[in-house]
C-alpha cells in the first residue's frame, strides 16, 4: 500500500519554463511533507518542506503548495535551470514525538534542457 | 562541514554471508535512520534510533539488525544476505526537537550487492 505516490516518474522542461511536480497521499495522519532532490551517486538532500497547518511555502526558486482535502501537493521550480536537474522525491511524516519518520513517493526524474 | 558518511560506497558479499555497512555522522543530531532503496522505488525505513532507543518497522525482516555504539556511529548488519536485498541502503539523521527535526540529512549510501 503506497501511501505516497509520485505518479510522473519523469519530466522533461525547457531551461526558463516552470516545471511543476506532483505528489499525492492517502494517509490524513501525516503532518509535514517535504521535497528532497538527488543527484546520481549521492544520497538525498533536503529542499523545501511544508507543515500540513499551511498551504504554501516559498524559498527563492523553489515553492511548495499543498491541497489539503485534495490530499495533494505540487513542487514549482521558477525558473528551471539545468542543474535542477536531479530525482525530486516527495515525502510524507509522521511525527512520533521525537523522532520524524518519513514516507517517500518512488520520485520524479526532472530534466532541464537548454 | 557537518556531514552523514557511509562506508563503504560499494559492498559485494556472498548469498548467506553476514555483512555489515556502517554510518557515521558529525552533526551530533540525536536520531539516526536506515533506509533501503531498492531500484526505481521509494526509500523503505527499515528502523531508527532515538538515542540509544531502537524502534524496528512492523515489517523489516528479522534478517536485519543494527547497532550504535555511541551518537556518532551506526552500524546496519544483514545476517544472512539473501539475492533480494540487493539495495541501496541509506543513513539518515535529524535533530529530535524544534521545527527542523521534520529534517532529515542522508549519506550518500551504500550499494550493496549479493552474489
Amino acid at each position: 500500500d503506497q501511501q505516497v505516490k509520485q505518479n510522473s516518474p519523469s519530466l522533461s522542461v525547457q531551461e526558463g519554463r516552470i516545471s511543476i511536480l506532483n505528489c499525492d497521499y492517502t494517509n490524513s495522519m501525516f503532518d509535514y511533507f517535504l521535497w528532497y532532490k538527488k543527484y546520481p551517486a549521492e544520497g538525498p538532500t533536503f529542499l523545501i518542506s511544508i507543515s500540513s497547518i499551511k498551504d504554501k511555502n516559498e524559498d527563492g526558486r523553489f515553492t511548495v503548495f499543498l491541497n489539503k482535502s485534495a490530499k495533494h501537493l505540487s513542487l514549482h521550480i521558477v525558473p528551471s535551470q539545468p542543474g535542477d536537474s536531479a530525482v525530486y522525491f516527495c515525502a510524507a511524516s509522521r511525527d512520533t514525538g521525537t523522532a520524524s519518520k518519513l514516507t517517500f513517493g518512488t520520485g520524479t526524474r526532472l530534466q532541464v534542457t537548454l | 562541514d557537518a556531514m552523514v558518511i557511509q562506508n563503504p560506497r560499494y559492498q559485494v558479499t556472498q548469498f548467506g554471508k553476514p555483512v555489515t555497512l556502517s554510518c557515521s555522522q558529525t552533526l551530533n543530531h540525536n536520531v539516526m535512520y536506515w533506509y533501503q532503496q531498492k531500484s526505481s522505488q521509494a526509500p523503505k525505513l527499515l528502523f531508527h534510533y532515538y538515542d540509544k532507543d531502537f524502534n524496528n518497522e512492523a515489517d523489516t525482516p528479522d534478517n536485519f539488525q543494527s547497532r550504535r555504539p555511541n551518537t556518532s556511529f551506526c552500524f546496519l548488519d544483514i545476517r544472512s544476505p539473501g539475492l533480494g536485498d540487493a539495495a541501496m541502503y541509506l543513513c539518515a539523521t535529524s535533530r529530535d526537537w524544534g521545527s527542523s527535526h521534520y529534517e532529515q540529512y542522508f549519506g550518500p549510501g551504500t550499494r550493496l550487492t549479493v552474489t
